[in-house]
């Protein structure tokens, strides 16, 4: 069961552009949600994260759009650059009773800025 | 600057063989997390704590052990390392607060079994 999902494995934007990732899930009980670029061999690095009581964070060129009806969110990237080349993993967290709490990752896409 | 390392970057080991992933994070922080990464699964968790002497099983845990000693270290250790094994494995941290949550992840670890 993918409660965390990216539907799109990859998407092209030329360099200036907007680029827009999306993500769906499937559980309502996650309380924030994170977006991580991924560049190879490397970590993924944090971006940006929203809390489940928002519908819209920005940092920078990066803005991310929540919707919770919908149970759908959105990374903004404005204008996009070749060095956003990259995977996005979006990723949900639930936080439990006990005070704990973990993370659920998609399963990744991949942008590419063309110049 | 804080920071999270693993060691070794690139390992490569024998079927049946113990192996041990180190993981060491400045930050911190007291929730620390395993993953693996696949194609075509993303990230998924293996093991995570969230303070010394506490450890909990993720959705892939079978295989793989942790122990967690001090704040700064999760040693990931896999019991008899199996071909399905073979992958990259990430260490992350996190920290969590009102209003923002935020994990920060090591280089990673490619894994062969041969």
């Amino acid at each position: 069961d993918q409660q965390v999902k990216q539907n799109s494995p990859s998407l092209s934007v030329q360099e200036g552009r907007i680029s827009i990732l999306n993500c769906d899930y499937t559980n309502s009980m996650f309380d924030y949600f994170l977006w991580y670029k991924k560049y190879p061999a490397e970590g993924p690095t944090f971006l940006i994260s929203i809390s489940s009581i928002k519908d819209k964070n920005e940092d920078g060129r990066f803005t991310v759009f929540l919707n919770k009806s919908a149970k759908h969110l959105s990374l903004h990237i404005v204008p996009s650059q070749p060095g956003d080349s990259a995977v996005y993993f979006c990723a949900a967290s639930r936080s439990f009773t006990s005070g704990t709490y973990k993370y659920i990752f998609g399963t990744g896409t991949r942008l590419k800025v063309l110049a | 600057d804080a920071e999270i390392t693993q060691s070794p970057r690139h390992k490569i080991t024998e079927t049946g063989r113990q192996v041990t992933l180190a993981c060491h994070q400045t930050w911190n922080h007291n929730n620390m997390f395993w993953y693996r990464q696949d194609l075509g699964h993303g990230l998924r968790l293996i093991h995570y704590s969230y303070g010394v002497q506490d450890t909990n099983k993720g959705e892939v845990s079978d295989g793989y052990s942790v122990s967690r000693s001090n704040t700064e270290d999760l040693p990931l250790t896999l019991e008899s390392a199996a071909s399905s094994q073979t992958s990259v494995y990430f260490c992350a941290s996190s920290d969590r607060t009102e209003s923002t949550d935020t994990q920060y992840f090591g280089p990673g670890t490619r894994l062969t079994v041969l």
